[in-house]
């Protein structure tokens, strides 16, 4: 079945950029998706690429598609304390749902 | 404009009870998709509804059921729960069903004793 895979932990000081990475495996995946989930809340989407775009911006966030490696990633500029939060990469292939990554715990530190 | 809205916020119950989740979609969406996120993971799609019929099931028991009302809400049912259905219950509302995208609410936290 459809497979999206993270690291589950990423660390950064206050400031400097964040990056966070995602594989997938549903090569007919047609929008690929980021998802901010702070504690006890439900998820926000913060951003969102389709599937024949390389790259996309919004403000502080970059979206890096590498299509032929299947490589989703999320840049953060000037990285935030309140961007601390769990990081979903989430794919819409085929089938009629979201399938999500084990989602990646973001920290920032001072 | 209000966004997807759920209850309860909170729910515990205990083994083989029976459970009701409501959800109420972003105004003028009519797609309401569900998912189970257990602590430490991602969410698991269970159901998509779309005009009132089911687009897409997710690999769970028939212990879980739900249905949209003509209004576009919807409702997730789960009977006999076991203490592996604890989890965050979250819906997500779209325009369309599909690969649209999905806003989600802020989930019911559900405790089965």
């Amino acid at each position: 079945g459809e497979d999206v895979e993270q690291s589950l932990f990423l660390s950064v000081r206050e400031g400097d950029s964040s990056v966070i990475n995602c594989t997938y495996t549903d090569s007919s995946s047609t929008y690929l998706y980021w998802y901010k989930q702070e504690p006890g809340a439900g998820l926000q989407l913060l951003t969102y690429i389709f599937s024949n775009m390389d790259m996309k911006q919004d403000q502080r966030l970059t979206v890096l598609l590498n299509k032929k490696d299947k490589h989703l990633s999320l840049r953060i500029a000037d990285t935030q304390t309140g961007d601390s939060a769990i990081y979903f990469c989430a794919s819409s292939g085929s089938a009629r749902q979201l399938t999500f990554g084990s989602g990646t715990q973001l920290t920032v530190l001072p | 404009d209000a966004g997807v809205t759920q209850s309860p916020t909170h729910l515990i119950k205990t083994r083989g009870q029976h459970v009701t989740l409501r959800c109420s979609p972003i105004s003028g969406h009519k797609s309401v998709s569900w998912y189970q996120q257990v602590l430490g993971q991602g969410p698991q799609f269970i159901f998509q509804y779309y005009e009132k019929e089911e687009r897409g099931r997710g690999n769970f028991p028939d212990r879980f059921s739900a249905r949209q009302f003509p209004n576009y809400s919807s409702e997730l049912n789960v009977n006999a729960l076991l203490l592996g259905d604890s989890a965050l219950y979250l819906c997500a509302s779209s325009l369309v069903a599909g690969t649209d995208t999905q806003y989600f609410g802020p989930g019911t936290r559900l405790t089965v004793l």
